[in-house]
């Protein structure tokens, strides 16, 4: 079993639709990054969460720590949001170290 | 400002051959890291150094060597290239560590081994 499970693998929504993507982790984490990946492989940050929640414009994170768990939503999720997001965390002990998802496939049309 | 920036984009290598992928920050970071991305699964930490002078084994250091030239750079060597080493190779740089900081990403590299 993984240490970072990310469900669904794949999504597809039509735009206007509010989106949540799941990221479970079964370590001790200090720390649980979201990233977004667009087609042609960029990897950029979204949220860095160690507890609560964060919001940035239509996306919000949040993670709760005591059931290991982490959500991304995407508010009126529009076309250019089509990327595939993962999670990452930082297992507790082991500094510098990211252990990631394998991401969430997500395309919206219109 | 131009983040971190990694070369070359695309590389076709046959089997046996060496090369080095190079990877430059301009954000006076202190970590970097090398990945690589396989099908099917998550992001792999290859090397990582947490500050000029220093290096670590990751997850799968095998068949790789790595130099940290300077605070701005961060090098990864295949000496002799195999296969299982055709992926997309991605360099990374934070400012403290992952836990803490953002962390910023190069383009990536893909690499195909024949």
């Amino acid at each position: 079993k993984n240490e970072v499970e990310q469900s669904p693998q794949n999504l597809t929504a039509q735009e206007g639709e509010f989106i949540t993507i799941n990221c479970s982790y079964s370590v001790g984490i200090s720390a649980l990054h979201w990233l977004q990946q667009h087609p042609g492989g960029g990897i950029v940050s979204l949220f860095m969460l160690s507890s609560g929640k964060k919001k940035h414009g239509r996306l919000i994170a949040t993670i709760n720590i005591q059931e290991k768990h982490s959500s991304l939503h995407i508010t009126a999720s529009h076309p250019r949001d089509s990327a595939v997001y993962i999670c990452a965390v930082l297992n507790t002990g082991t500094a510098s170290k990211l252990t990631f998802g394998t991401g969430t496939r997500l395309q919206v049309t219109l | 400002n131009a983040g971190v920036t990694q070369t070359p984009k695309f590389q076709v290598l046959k089997t046996g051959q060496s090369m080095t992928l190079q990877c430059a920050q301009d954000m006076n970071h202190n970590s970097m890291y090398w990945y690589r991305q396989d099908p099917g699964m998550g992001l792999r930490l290859i090397y990582y150094s947490a500050s000029e002078g220093t290096t670590d084994k990751g997850e799968v250091p095998n068949g790789y060597n790595v130099s940290r030239l300077n605070k701005r750079e961060f090098s990864l060597r295949l000496e002799s290239a195999a296969p299982s080493q055709t992926s997309v190779y991605f360099c990374a740089s934070s400012s403290r560590g992952g836990n803490l900081d953002t962390i910023y990403f190069g383009e990536g590299s893909w690499l195909t081994v024949v």
